[in-house]
């Protein structure tokens, strides 16, 4: 079962244009993560997102955190081609028995174009 | 400092062969994750081990796959026999704690091909 949904799965913009990215559960979580990922690379963590409504920018990033912390986005404004790579978010258990899982979305495939 | 180690980066090997992929931490990280990824599945957990104990191994595939953590330091995923649908980029990742804000390491990945 996918806990972790993101839209859209491909974009492909031109350089400057601005963007977003979402991430939606079914579930309330008590916080999420957002990794960006390099052809040939393993994930790296952006940001870790943790109290509804938070806000975090990250130079052109800015992340977001649902008020009933159930979903997430992320919007890169003017675009470049640095950028391109895959987007996941990421929910960590916080109790339980799997406590400290991480578990991903499917991801979306951002392609900036010069 | 040294991230997270794995080896090989590349595998070709015929259906039925044993394959071990190995990983080694980053020094003083007591979670260790193994993760699958293709285009079809995406990011798939398939084990990870708290101070070298497997916590949930239910992303494990089928009993053809197999991983152990000796130790802190060292840790291989293995599967006997390879099948074709088997090829995939396997990532070991490590991280300190569970805090909702611990950063989770992840290595370069060892890419699989079963032919």
């Amino acid at each position: 079962t996918q806990l972790l949904e993101q839209s859209p799965q491909f974009l492909s913009i031109q350089e400057g244009e601005n963007l977003t990215v979402y991430c939606n559960s079914s579930s309330v979580f008590s916080s999420l993560q957002w990794y960006r990922q390099e052809p040939g690379e393993g994930p790296v963590l952006l940001v870790t997102v943790v109290t509804g409504g938070e806000v975090k920018k990250l130079k052109r990033l800015t992340f977001q955190f649902g008020d009933a912390r159930k979903d997430s986005s992320l919007h890169i404004t003017a675009a470049q081609p640095g950028d391109t790579g895959l987007y996941l978010c990421a929910l960590r258990n916080a109790g339980g028995t799997s406590y400290g899982k991480l578990t991903f979305g499917q991801g979306t495939i951002l392609t900036v174009h010069p | 400092d040294a991230g997270v180690i794995q080896s090989p980066r590349h595998e070709v090997t015929e259906m039925g062969q044993e394959v071990t992929l190995r990983c080694k931490p980053i020094s003083g990280h007591d979670y260790l994750f193994w993760y699958r990824q293709t285009m079809m599945r995406g990011l798939e957990l398939l084990i990870y081990f708290n101070n070298n104990v497997p916590i949930d191994d239910s992303g494990m595939p089928e009993d053809r796959f197999s991983a152990k953590m000796p130790n802190a330091s060292f840790s291989t995923l293995k599967i006997q026999p390879s099948e074709p649908r088997d090829s995939a980029v396997y990532f070991c990742a490590s991280s300190i704690g569970t805090g909702g804000g611990n950063t989770i390491y992840f290595g370069e990945g060892s890419w699989l091909t079963v032919v």
